[in-house]
């Protein structure tokens, strides 16, 4: 079955720290990957994609994320977070051929001032 | 441009009754997906919608249905409602088959 796994469910930071959230997929072909975030009271929002090409790829805010293919994830990086980045964060992935997202847990990151 | 809208925001029914909720995609969308939202289960695909036709669904009963018309707007349609519905609805539209934009969902309460 297809699913993704995110390992950290809740996530308590200061600022400035450096944040990496681990996302792993299982192997069902080719896939585009998605990290999408939610802030308190918001919809969700896409943060980056990965569809081929460089596996390290950049989104807004300073996040990046790097596509794995050997190790089937794509973890999220931000090197300095801030108290904006309060949010709960979802790893997503399609594969060729559907449009159906299927999602991770989410992760609840915490940033403390 | 505008994002995508879905009405109503809130609900509150009762066990038993019925509810269609609206969807309308960003201008140009032609795809439309349907997702459910609760702390238990996460994140859930429903199905999907591209040019008034079903192309996925998700693992959900058949009380759950959905359509969408020719100018893209979608709704999805929930009978016999059970406490378990009780959920975030969010509905995201797209242009090409990869990158879904998603709309601030409609918050159903079943009592």
């Amino acid at each position: 079955a297809q699913s993704v796994s995110q390992h950290n469910h809740h996530v308590i930071l200061s600022e400035a720290a450096s944040l990496e959230l681990g996302c792993n997929y299982s192997y069902g072909g080719t896939v585009n990957l998605f990290w999408y975030v939610q802030y308190p009271g918001q919809h969700l929002q896409l943060l980056l994609k990965y569809f081929s090409g460089d596996p390290l790829v950049k989104g807004i805010k300073g996040f990046e994320a790097e596509f794995i293919k050997s190790k089937f994830s794509f973890n999220l990086r931000k090197p300095s977070v801030q108290w904006s980045d309060t949010a709960e964060y979802f790893c997503a992935v399609t594969y060729t051929g559907f449009q159906k997202l299927v999602f991770g847990t989410g992760t609840r990151l915490l940033v403390s001032p | 441009k505008a994002g995508v809208t879905q009405t109503p925001r809130y609900l509150i029914k009762t066990r038993g009754q019925q509810v269609t909720l609206s969807c309308s995609p960003i201008s140009g969308h032609r795809s439309v997906s349907w997702y459910q939202q609760t702390p238990g289960q996460g994140l859930q695909f429903l199905f999907e919608y591209f040019s008034e036709t079903q192309r996925n669904k998700g693992n959900f009963p058949g009380r759950f249905s959905g359509r969408q018309f020719s100018n893209s707007r979608s709704e999805m349609n929930v009978s016999t409602l059970e406490l378990g519905d009780s959920a975030l609805y969010l509905c995201a539209s797209s242009l090409t088959r990869n990158e879904q934009f998603f709309g601030p969902g409609t918050r159903l309460t079943v009592l």
